[in-house]
């Protein structure tokens, strides 16, 4: 059965950094593509970031430059990086493996 | 960049069907599949359809996928309709700029 559980979301000041993990079981990261989406509260759904399973990498334009997404492949887990948050990253985040997705995390950035 | 285009609400009584549509505005709506996520409140949003028109297991029946080229949209079809299908419903494609696109969603009503 596949498994997405993703963590480590908060509260952060502004200007602060978090890292989300999403910890896949039921198949192998690295082999496949996965993507961040985020969910800002009351919003539609916005694609954050992408890693396909070649290693190549692609952001949004809202986030480029401050969130790196990346994997471990001997924890099966898959990473968001952000830095340098801002009030409007404020959003439940989800990781997601087509056509599976994971449960979210809240990440609040307020001071 | 394209954009994916659903009307923001509809709504229909149980029983009856209902199709919800997705217009691409730029590039062609067959070039790429198109995907449609349910997000039912408070949760976290799943697949119904992928790949334009294939359900995921345990997605019933009542939930089909179709592109039409001549409108350059998409439309995902629920028929037999039940309250439990009270949801957000969002479409997504992409294409070789741009790795995921979401449509801004349709809150479908069953009264």
């Amino acid at each position: 059965e596949v498994q997405l559980v993703e963590t480590g979301g908060g509260l952060i000041q502004p200007g602060g950094s978090l890292r989300l993990s999403c910890a896949a079981s039921g198949f192998t990261v690295s082999s496949n593509y996965m993507s961040w989406v985020r969910q800002a509260p009351g919003k539609g759904l916005e694609w954050v970031s992408v890693i396909y399973s070649g290693g190549s990498t692609y952001y949004a334009d809202s986030v480029k430059g401050r969130f790196t997404i990346s994997r471990d492949n001997s924890k099966n887990t898959l990473y968001l990086q952000m830095n340098s948050l801002r009030a409007e990253d404020t959003a439940v985040y989800y990781c997601a493996r087509p056509p599976y997705w994971g449960q979210g995390t809240l990440v609040t950035v307020s001071s | 960049n394209f954009m994916l285009t659903q009307p923001h609400s509809v709504s229909e009584s149980p029983g009856k069907t209902v199709t919800i549509s997705c217009t691409r505005s730029s590039g062609s709506i067959a070039s790429n599949y198109v995907q449609w996520y349910q997000q039912r409140p408070g949760s976290a949003p799943t697949t119904v359809i992928y790949e334009d028109n294939q359900r995921p297991s345990g997605v019933p029946d009542r939930f089909s996928g179709s592109i039409d080229s001549s409108s350059n949209s998409a439309s995902l079809t629920i028929s037999g309709l039940k309250t439990e299908d009270e949801a957000d419903y969002y479409c997504q494609s992409y294409d070789s700029s741009n790795p995921w696109v979401f449509g801004g969603g349709t809150k479908l009503t069953v009264l």
